[in-house]
């Protein structure tokens, strides 16, 4: 079953603005892991946040993390064309002596030129 | 991080058969994962992939319709077996380097199956 809850599950922006994507989970992590993927290809990995940490940066990304409220959010800043993409968040859960991940439904982002 | 190719890139299936997906890793790793992404939908984890072992299977997916080897410590395959058109999907690897960090993720096999 999915444990991760995204919002919104589109988002449609300008170029030059920025995007904020919501992730809700259900259980305690250990870390939380943002993913992008371009039309139904592989997935590509931008940020992992562990659970003691609240807010991490990378480039244009800043994702935060709120264990308390069980929410991450990823913010795109000055969004560009090729941001055009789904976007994953991942919550690990151990499980038999490995970490799966469990994936929420995505937000599909358009930025318009 | 960890390069992951995948072959074939893309295949369209007569129902009935079957079509064997390859996951090669350009460094050792201990855990590899395999994933499907339904038509518009996430990412469901269907196995892991344990080397010298049997593969672990996720409620919802059994070893007869999904069977898997895992013969090294950097290659893997899923077997889609006698397909159904419901199996028409993405099917993605994905290896954990270390425990705990960052999984890395193949670009995908498309199987459209007729």
């Amino acid at each position: 079953s999915q444990q991760g809850e995204e919002d919104p599950q589109a988002l449609s922006i300008q170029e030059g603005e920025n995007a904020t994507m919501n992730c809700s989970y259900k259980t305690s992590i250990n870390n939380l892991q943002w993913y992008r993927q371009n039309s139904g290809r592989g997935l590509v990995h931008l940020i992992l946040i562990r659970s003691n940490e609240r807010e991490k940066h990378s480039g244009r990304l800043r994702v935060t993390l709120d264990t308390s409220k069980k929410s991450s959010s990823l913010l795109i800043t000055a969004s560009r064309a090729a941001d055009t993409a789904s976007y994953f968040c991942a919550t690990d859960a151990f499980s038999g002596g490995y970490n799966k991940l469990i994936f929420g439904a995505g937000t599909r982002l358009a930025v318009h030129p | 991080s960890a390069v992951i190719s995948q072959k074939p890139s893309r295949d369209i299936c007569q129902r009935g058969t079957s079509l064997t997906i390859q996951c090669q890793v350009d460094s050792q790793v201990t855990m590899m994962f395999w994933y499907r992404q339904q038509p518009g939908q996430s990412l469901t984890l269907i196995a892991t992939a344990n080397q010298g072992s049997e593969a672990t299977y996720e409620s919802g997916f059994v070893i007869d319709k999904f069977p898997i080897s895992r013969p090294n410590l950097t290659f893997s395959t899923l077997t889609v077996s006698n397909m159904s058109p419901e199996d028409s999907s993405i099917y993605l690897c994905s290896v954990e380097v270390a425990r705990g960090e960052t999984q890395y993720f193949g670009p995908g096999t498309r199987l459209l199956v007729l």
